[in-house]
């Protein structure tokens, strides 16, 4: 079975940009959750959908923006790019959403770099 | 908040000693939790679950749960120089949403040869 696909694998944009991260999760799989990684830094919670709705939301700018579609992939937007935005932008799926004990199924991450 | 505490480290272990990393965590209704090794410049891969109080073993790691003292561990048996990482702590969900305090920072381990 596959595992959870990321794409693009590495990007590179220039501030004020936006961009856009795709994420197909596990089949079977109907959470779906971002973090970024800064280098030396744990993964830091940027959002997670359930069943196409946002159930959590971490402490990250409006320029932040997430979306599950019905085949439960997802796509991450970030606008007016930063310097600051330049982290491994990760994807994790699980088939939790609610009171579930699963682990999260991370895929290969998406390098962002902003000039 | 419900936090995850880890040492960042870097931890540093000779090769084929025992290297025990801790996690403590606060929020008592943390059920199941999870313990994932990260290596430079790739995506975090789970190595161990553990959702009772005790131990459970899987080849050379073993993870133990204290929920009374909150904290969980992770010992790694015959250290290798390949066990050299990062290791994130997750306490997994305990219901009432997704608040994503489930990961502590991690602890960097560096096996000596």
């Amino acid at each position: 079975d596959a595992g959870v696909t990321q794409s693009p694998t590495h990007l590179i944009k220039t501030r004020g940009q936006h961009v856009t991260l795709r994420c197909s999760p596990i089949s079977g799989h109907k959470s779906v959750s971002w973090y970024q990684q800064v280098l030396g830094q744990g993964p830091q919670f940027i959002f997670q959908y359930y069943e196409k709705e946002e159930r959590g939301r971490g402490n990250f700018p409006d320029r932040f923006s997430a979306r599950q579609f019905p085949n439960y992939s997802s796509e991450l937007n970030v606008n007016a790019l930063l310097l600051g935005d330049s982290a491994l932008y990760l994807c994790a799926s699980s088939p939790r959403g609610g009171v579930s004990n699963q682990p999260q199924h991370f895929g290969d991450g998406t390098r962002l770099s902003i000039l | 908040q419900k936090e995850v505490e880890q040492n960042s480290g870097p931890l540093s272990v000779p090769e084929g000693a025992i290297a025990s990393l801790n996690c403590t965590y606060s929020d008592r209704g943390s059920q199941s939790f999870f313990w994932y090794r990260q290596y430079s410049g790739k995506s975090p891969e789970l190595i161990m679950s553990i959702y009772s109080n005790g131990d459970k073993e899987d080849g050379r790691f073993t993870a133990q749960l204290n929920k009374a003292s909150q904290y969980v561990s992770l010992l790694i048996r015959d250290s290798q120089p390949s066990d050299s990482a990062t290791y994130l702590c997750d306490r997994g969900e305990s219901g009432g949403g997704a608040d994503g305090l489930t990961f502590g920072k991690g602890t960097h381990l560096i096996i000596q040869p």
